[in-house]
């Protein structure tokens, strides 16, 4: 089964507002939380990372929050912008073991 | 700054043909990975190898082999490919087991007519 999930394929947020990806787990072991982002044509990049000792990391206008009751970590993204327009593709793994299980990917629309 | 660079962009096989997929990286990483990209399903994790002459499967390791023939490349095989079948495959690279942070290349595009 999917390990890691992104239960939105798609999210459309306007200009200036508050963008909120979201991505579920499975394995209990799974101890580093990652969001990539890729534009379309480009390779995804490493957008913020957190481990499992902390429930938030802010970086800038992005947040992330785990869950790990709940097995569950989201991304937010404040202020979004037309050029935060991409694919956010969550991972997960466990520490040491540099196996990262990826989700589906969210496809972001920010709206002028 | 390093690059990871995989070989072809695209490339164009029959049913049932053998194809190589290439990747070389400059970082001077332990691990490189392959992971195969489809429409819908993410990226799925095909193998990896933590040092030259490693292999590690991942979770779509059927239907493909892999060599670490040195440390800066990582080539991916498919043993014989499925009629129809398209998707993009990833290379990527870590420094080590303990740094997660993986670096993509831009991805090998396969047809199979």
């Amino acid at each position: 089964g999917q390990q890691v999930k992104q239960s939105s394929p798609s999210l459309t947020v306007q200009e200036g507002g508050i963008s909120i990806l979201n991505c579920d787990y499975e394995n209990d072991m799974f101890d580093y939380f990652a969001w990539y982002k890729k534009y379309p044509d480009n390779s995804p990049t490493l957008l913020i990372s957190v481990r499992s000792n902390v429930d938030k990391r802010e970086d800038g206008r992005l947040t992330v929050f785990l869950n790990k009751s709940g097995k569950h970590f989201s991304l937010h993204i404040t202020a979004s912008q037309p050029e935060d327009t991409a694919v956010y593709l969550c991972a997960a793994g466990t520490g040491g073991n540099n196996k990262l299980t990826f989700g589906q990917g969210t496809v972001l629309s920010v709206i002028p | 700054g390093g690059i990871i660079t995989q070989t072809p962009k695209f490339l164009i096989g029959q049913e049932g043909q053998k194809l190589t997929l290439k990747c070389q990286q400059n970082f001077n990483h332990d691990t490189m990975y392959w992971y195969r990209q489809d429409s819908g399903k993410g990226l799925r994790l095909i193998y990896y190898s933590i040092t030259e002459n490693d292999l590690q499967k991942g979770d779509l390791s059927e239907g493909y082999d892999a060599s670490r023939e040195k440390k800066s490349s990582f080539s991916l095989t498919v043993t014989s490919a499925q009629k129809n079948e398209m998707a993009v495959f990833l290379c990527a690279s870590s420094r080590d087991r303990a740094n997660e942070r993986l670096f993509f290349g831009h991805g090998t595009k396969l047809s199979v007519l």
